[in-house]
């Protein structure tokens, strides 16, 4: 079946970077995106790669290799305010949606 | 443009009823999903509707149902409900299923079975 894997939680200190890697099954595969989701609220869309590389939005960035069946959101700059839970999400040609089980960030003054 | 809207917010039933939960998204928008949200299973799929067709289903099972209209909005019903069934559903709206992938999710529907 598709099903992707990523960290349950990952702890870091304000100021400071985090990568939170997401790992997929390839057959498919069209595109991976991430959504941010604070405690009480709705996901919202972060970004989307389809191709291979690093697309950086403001202090978030998401990284996309496909030879790797990976990818990764980068959060730099760290604020309180980014404490959330994050999920990637992948598209696949059947258009079929899934999600991954989502990241617990922690975040340290 | 308002967001994706969902009704009811809340809803408390007892085991064995039935539901029916709401969707109305973006303007404009044809491509309505629903995801069912628990704490240890993460935003499970259940289905997506595009042009009052359903074009995916997750792996749920035939209590779980939905529909279309001709305005995009959509609803889900889920008969005899179990104790299981207690989750946040969201739904998301997007422009068409072929368009990129971002989804504008509403704020769900807490739906709590006793």
């Amino acid at each position: 079946g598709q099903s992707l894997e990523q960290p349950s939680e990952v702890t870091a200190v304000e100021g400071a970077i985090v990568q939170i890697n997401c790992t997929y099954q390839t057959s498919g595969f069209y595109g991976l995106s991430w959504y941010q989701q604070h405690d009480g609220g709705a996901p919202t869309f972060l970004s989307y790669n389809a191709l291979d590389g690093l697309e950086e939005t403001g202090r978030f960035s998401s990284f996309l290799s496909r030879s790797d069946s990976y990818g990764y959101l980068l959060l730099q700059e760290l604020q309180m305010k980014d404490s959330a839970s994050y999920f990637c999400a992948v598209k696949y040609r059947d258009d079929k949606i899934i999600f991954g089980k989502g990241t617990r960030l922690h975040i340290l003054p | 443009k308002a967001g994706v809207t969902q009704t009811p917010r809340y809803l408390i039933k007892t085991r064995g009823q039935q539901v029916t939960l709401s969707c109305s998204p973006i303007s404009g928008h044809r491509s309505v999903s629903w995801y069912q949200q628990t704490p240890g299973q993460g935003l499970q799929f259940l289905f997506e509707y595009f042009s009052e067709t359903q074009r995916n289903k997750g792996n749920f099972p035939g209590r779980f149902s939905g529909r279309q209209f001709s305005n995009s909005r959509s609803e889900m019903n889920v008969s005899t409900l179990e104790l299981g069934d207690s989750a946040l559903y969201l739904c998301a709206s997007s422009l068409g299923t072929g368009v990129g992938n971002e989804q504008f999710f509403g704020p769900g529907t807490r739906l709590t079975v006793l």
